[in-house]
């Protein structure tokens, strides 16, 4: 099977543009979330989308929006780009049925550069 | 507020020695806990969960809901346990991941 998929690896863009990037799950996975890696913050949970809708949404300003397709594939789009966006986005899917929590898949990580 | 707490940016160990990631916890719920771990150049991994409860690499963890720890244990080191370890916790009925901010474990020969 193949894994998660990120495209593309890596972006630099400057300050107030915009940013899609791409998550593409494991096939039969319907759940896709995302996070944001820095050295400063870790880890931090942007959002995760189910069979094409939100179910949940971290602590982020509005910039930063997603959403999920049919296949459920998803994008992620940063708009009015800041310095300190600059991190690795990594996306997760799972199987995302059910009650309880699914393991989660990593892809590789989208690293974004804003200048 | 639910947080996850890795007291150790780095810790360093010889092989053969014991070794032991602390993680703790603030959740007043009952949170379903996990280590996942970054090897050099690969992806972030689910290493184990505190339900099944299995050993994974020689690694157990022990959730202690009395002192809200979930601690990664392996009693003999070795030199491929060198890695990013995250701890994690997912709060009852939600699916997002609450990551604590993790440890660099080398092990040194």
């Amino acid at each position: 099977k193949a894994g998660v998929t990120q495209t593309p690896r890596y972006l630099i863009k400057t300050r107030g543009q915009q940013v899609t990037l791409s998550c593409s799950p494991i096939s039969g996975h319907r759940s896709v979330s995302w996070y944001q890696q820095t050295p400063g913050q870790g880890l931090q949970f942007l959002f995760e989308y189910f069979s094409e809708t939100q179910r949940n949404k971290g602590n982020f300003p509005g910039r930063f929006s997603g959403r999920q397709f049919s296949n459920s594939r998803s994008e992620m789009n940063v708009s009015t780009l800041e310095l300190g966006d600059s991190a690795l986005y990594l996306c997760a899917s799972s199987l995302g049925g059910g009650s309880t929590y699914n393991e989660q898949f990593f892809g590789p990580g989208t690293r974004l550069t804003v200048l | 507020a639910q947080r996850v707490t890795q007291p150790e940016k780095l810790l360093s160990v010889f092989k053969g020695a014991p070794v032991e990631l602390k993680c703790n916890y603030s959740y007043s719920g009952s949170p379903e806990l996990f280590w996942y771990v970054q090897y050099s150049r690969q992806r972030l991994q689910l290493l184990l969960r505190h339900i099944s409860r299995e050993s994974i690499k020689g690694f157990t963890a022990d959730l202690n809901k009395g002192e809200t720890s979930f601690h990664l244990k392996k009693p003999f080191a070795q030199e491929e346990d060198s890695a990013m370890y995250y701890c994690a916790l997912v709060p009852d009925s939600n699916y997002q991941l609450i990551w604590g901010a993790g440890t660099k474990l080398i092990i040194k020969p």
